[in-house]
């Protein structure tokens, strides 16, 4: 089975940077994702890590420890357009996607 | 590139009947597309994957007969709803996976689907 935990809600001032913490179990695992859902929408993908490491693409950045069944997203220079859901999810040896529940990001000015 | 669409975006039906959810991929072919379905405030769940022309393959607790999933072509997959009730409303999201980034799913726009 997959179990994948992320925090439920972070609250963070524009500007500022948030880290979202994924940690999870899987039978099998064939990389992990991080997308970006806004309400009523379909989510957006942000990001793969399939190897160690950290992953940068602009203000969002990926991070990946295989052996230690984590990974995080950092959102720098935050925006308020960033106010939105953010899913972790991990690709299985059928290349399945299970999902996390989202961690809801609320930007303040 | 790499888009998905999905119709209609919004469906209202009466309890008791069919609602058909079209799923297609505009500029590739989908060799394998994916439903979830996503009740208020929780994520995803995958529901069924279905490959081109070969029958779907169904997650665990979720009734094949009541949600049948056809994969006519390598670009369309369909979702049917049959004999709908209040406790089926939910956001319904397909992806499709190409050959190219066998990795990623692009997903649709969602349909909100709401039995009354």
């Amino acid at each position: 089975g997959q179990n994948i935990d992320q925090p439920t809600e972070m609250t963070a001032t524009e500007g500022a940077i948030v880290q979202i913490n994924c940690t999870y179990q899987t039978s099998g695992f064939n990389g992990l994702f991080w997308y970006q859902q806004h309400a009523g929408e379909a989510p957006t993908f942000l990001s793969y890590n399939v190897l160690d490491g950290l992953e940068e693409k602009g203000r969002f950045s990926s991070f990946l420890s295989r052996s230690k069944g984590y990974s995080y997203l950092l959102l720098k220079e935050l925006q308020m357009k960033d106010s939105a859901s953010y899913l972790c999810a991990v690709s299985s040896n059928d290349y399945k996607l299970s999902f996390g529940a989202g961690t809801t990001v609320t930007v303040r000015a | 590139g790499a888009v998905v669409s999905q119709h209609p975006s919004r469906v209202i039906c009466k309890s008791g009947t069919s609602v058909k959810i079209e799923c297609r991929s505009l500029d590739f072919q989908a060799t394998t597309m994916f439903w979830y379905r996503q009740f208020p405030k929780q994520s995803l769940m995958l529901m069924a994957t279905s490959n081109e022309g070969s029958k779907a393959t169904y997650e665990q607790g979720v009734e094949k007969d009541k949600f049948l999933i056809n994969h006519a072509s390598l670009t369309l997959s369909t979702l049917t709803v049959t004999s709908a009730h209040p406790e089926d409303s939910s956001f319904y999201i397909c992806s499709a996976r190409g050959e190219r980034d066998w990795y990623e799913q692009y997903f649709g726009p969602g349909t909100r689907l709401t039995v009354t």
